[in-house]
């Protein structure tokens, strides 16, 4: 059965660092989402992309992040420099279809020190 | 906007009762409803979805919701607790707009006692 799959599952960076996450959604779907969870918290929406671009942003993903999508496999989080409220885990996410059923990868848990 | 509410971040059953869940929504429009289940340490898993077929929604592991339009509701319900399904579960509204953003409630950590 196809899933979205992400890299790494574990990063841990200095404050002020840039990290890269990455995500293989499912192949044949054209929406891609990503979301994190602070720990203990409930699952936020960060941002969504269709068609090469961003469809919508939440006021978290402010202009230290970025989405990219560079091949036709590979979608990116980019946090230009991390800080330490950006400790979470990111979920990655894709449907066929909006709305539709969303697929969410194993996610990445980032901890900034 | 639309909103999602859990009723109880901590429910604890004996194994062999039943698990209810609750979960209310608010929405402006019809919405697509669903439930999914994290498991320590892991990701988001599908429990089941509401996109305006049949108000009885059967999904994996013997879990069920009803959308009750009514009560804004739709919660999650199972005949009998096993000892696996100790996990958190999130109840979750689709955005009514092109995006499809999912909204998230807080979520209801399920505990089975043996």
């Amino acid at each position: 059965e196809p899933e979205v799959t992400q890299t790494p599952s574990h990063q841990v960076t200095q404050m002020g660092q840039e990290v890269i996450l990455r995500c293989v959604p499912i192949s044949n779907h054209l929406y891609f989402y990503w979301y994190r969870q602070i720990l203990g918290q409930k699952v936020e929406f960060l941002v969504s992309f269709y068609n090469n671009e961003i469809s919508e942003k939440s006021e978290i993903f402010d202009d230290q992040f970025s989405v990219e999508r560079p091949d036709g496999s590979n979608f990116t989080l980019k946090i230009r420099s991390t800080k330490l409220e950006d400790s979470a885990m990111y979920f990655c996410a894709s449907s066929e279809k909006s709305p539709g059923t969303q697929y969410f990868g194993p996610g990445t848990r980032l901890l900034v020190l | 906007a639309q909103s999602v509410t859990q009723l109880g971040s901590h429910v604890s059953v004996s194994e062999g009762a039943l698990v209810l869940l609750r979960c209310n929504y608010s929405s402006s429009v019809p919405p697509y409803l669903f439930w999914y289940v994290q498991y320590p340490n892991q990701g988001l898993q599908l429990l089941l979805k509401y996109t305006s077929a049949a108000t009885l929604v059967k999904g994996i592991n013997g879990f069920e919701a009803e959308f009750k339009k009514s009560e804004t509701s739709f919660h999650l319900t199972k005949p009998s607790a096993h000892m696996s399904d100790a996990a958190e579960y999130f109840c979750a509204v689709s955005d009514s707009g092109n995006t499809g953003k999912l909204i998230f409630g807080q979520g209801t950590t399920l505990q089975v006692k043996p």
